[in-house]
């Protein structure tokens, strides 16, 4: 199994600002992704984190406005840029064990996003 | 792309019952399946999985029914407890690609 760890747990964040939120997994991993779940809604997925290149984002998302970084195996950042009331959300890390190939995928405790 | 904003259905069982939560998923390619608990404040938690060359698993208390067939997959909790309330989520996997149900809300009366 993997740990993860996000930080900041929560926070309240104005309009226009950006908020960069931080994965960290106990272990190496092959795959990191970043789900956004507004409330009371199912998980959507945002975009997978590669290591060493830039993240594949699904349709919906873009980079500039949810820049990702992965500098290696363990760690991942998801930015929200210029962020809006609409942007209030819970936004979770989540990762592959490695060697695992297809399989469980182990999620952070999630970072609650509200913008004012 | 996004899930359309929609409230979560729920299941209200009493406490010592058996709770069946049901979920239809969408590619007839997915070959993973797993069933997600998600108390309020936390991330989901893995309960149980099942490869699509199954059609059934059973875990402590859980057991999962996939049919392939009508694309639907079944999580049955026995004996509910108090603690089985939450949030569950069933989610579909080819590859490394997994998407997450709507969800179903599981609550348990003393």
């Amino acid at each position: 199994s993997a740990v993860i760890s996000q930080k900041p747990s929560r926070d309240i964040c104005q309009r226009g600002t950006s908020l960069t939120i931080q994965c960290q997994v106990d272990s190496q991993v092959t795959m990191m992704f970043w789900y956004r779940q507004q409330p009371g809604q199912s998980l959507t997925l945002i975009a997978t984190a590669n290591q060493g290149s830039e993240a594949t984002y699904e349709s919906g998302f873009v980079i500039d406005k949810f820049p990702i970084s992965r500098p290696n195996l363990t760690f991942s950042t998801l930015t929200v840029s210029n962020m809006s009331p609409e942007d209030s959300s819970i936004y979770l890390c989540s990762a592959g064990a490695s060697g695992q190939g297809a399989g469980e995928l182990f999620f952070g405790e999630g970072s609650r996003l509200t913008v004012l | 792309g996004e899930s359309v904003g929609l409230h979560l259905p729920t299941l209200s069982v009493q406490e010592g019952d058996n709770s069946i939560i049901n979920c239809a998923y969408s590619n007839s390619a997915s070959d993973y399946f797993i069933w997600y608990k998600q108390e309020s404040g936390k991330g989901p938690q893995f309960i149980i999985d099942i490869r699509s060359n199954m059609d059934k698993r059973q875990g402590q208390r859980v057991t999962v029914l996939l049919n392939k067939t009508v694309k639907h997959l079944s999580l049955q909790i026995a004996a509910t407890q108090p603690g089985d309330s939450a949030v569950y989520f069933c989610a579909e996997n080819i590859g490394w690609d997994m998407r997450f149900g709507a969800g179903t809300r599981l609550t348990v009366k003393p």
